[in-house]
């Protein structure tokens, strides 16, 4: 069985300060990783993935996660904020036949 | 262009009253499911299904019933709906293993 742990419900930050979101899932299988995006009144779409491979990954607008098997973590980082990343962010792991979504990380941005 | 879609978005009706919300993908993705978004809970797996005829019950299925008739479609249906299946529902395809596709969500309010 698999499980996703998003460790903040809500995060704050400064508009062009770095931020990371944390994500930790437990499986006992090999597993797939995904971070999603909602933005306001939106459906998810996704923001990077890993299937294998560089651990390091690079999604789209300016954000990268990266795998740590040992630490069972898939952090999402991006060096500079901007007001358009207020959203909320899904972590979502894969293993089996399903995916098992975190409960999600509101980014907050201020001016 | 690929997508999922969802009918209806919003939807206000009446406790009892049984209601089908359909969603369609364009895709080929044997792979469809249904989540139930909640403040607070993050999206909760409804029901799943891994091809045609072939249906399994996710993390919340109580209340729902779902079918796969052709590859493509995979309704929801409540057959009795109650006020605390008031909820934003999102469908989603996807390859198995791979990035998941979702619809853009339907917002049900049970009174």
């Amino acid at each position: 069985a698999q499980s996703v742990t998003q460790l903040d419900s809500q995060v704050p930050v400064f508009e062009e300060a770095p931020v990371e979101l944390r994500c930790n899932y437990s499986s006992s299988v090999s597993v797939y990783l995904f971070w999603y995006v909602q933005y306001p009144n939106q459906g998810l779409q996704l923001l990077l993935k890993y299937l294998s491979g560089s651990t390091l990954v690079k999604g789209i607008n300016g954000f990268e996660a990266e795998f740590n098997k040992s630490q069972t973590s898939f952090h999402l980082r991006k060096p500079s904020v901007h007001i358009s990343d207020t959203a909320e962010y899904f972590c979502a792991v894969s293993g089996d036949d399903k995916i098992i979504f975190g409960k999600g990380t509101r980014l907050h941005i201020l001016p | 262009e690929a997508q999922v879609t969802q009918n209806p978005r919003y939807l206000i009706t009446v406790t009892g009253k049984k209601l089908t919300v359909t969603c369609s993908q364009n895709m080929n993705h044997e792979y469809m499911s249904w989540y139930r978004q909640d403040p607070g809970l993050g999206l909760r797996q409804i029901y799943y299904s891994m091809n045609v005829e072939v249906t399994d019950k996710g993390d919340v299925p109580e209340g729902y019933k779902v079918s796969r008739k052709e590859k493509r479609n995979f309704p929801l249906i409540l057959e009795s709906p109650s006020p605390n299946q008031t909820s934003l529902y999102f469908c989603a395809s996807r390859l198995t293993g791979d990035t998941q596709y979702f619809g853009p969500g339907t917002r049900l309010t049970v009174l």
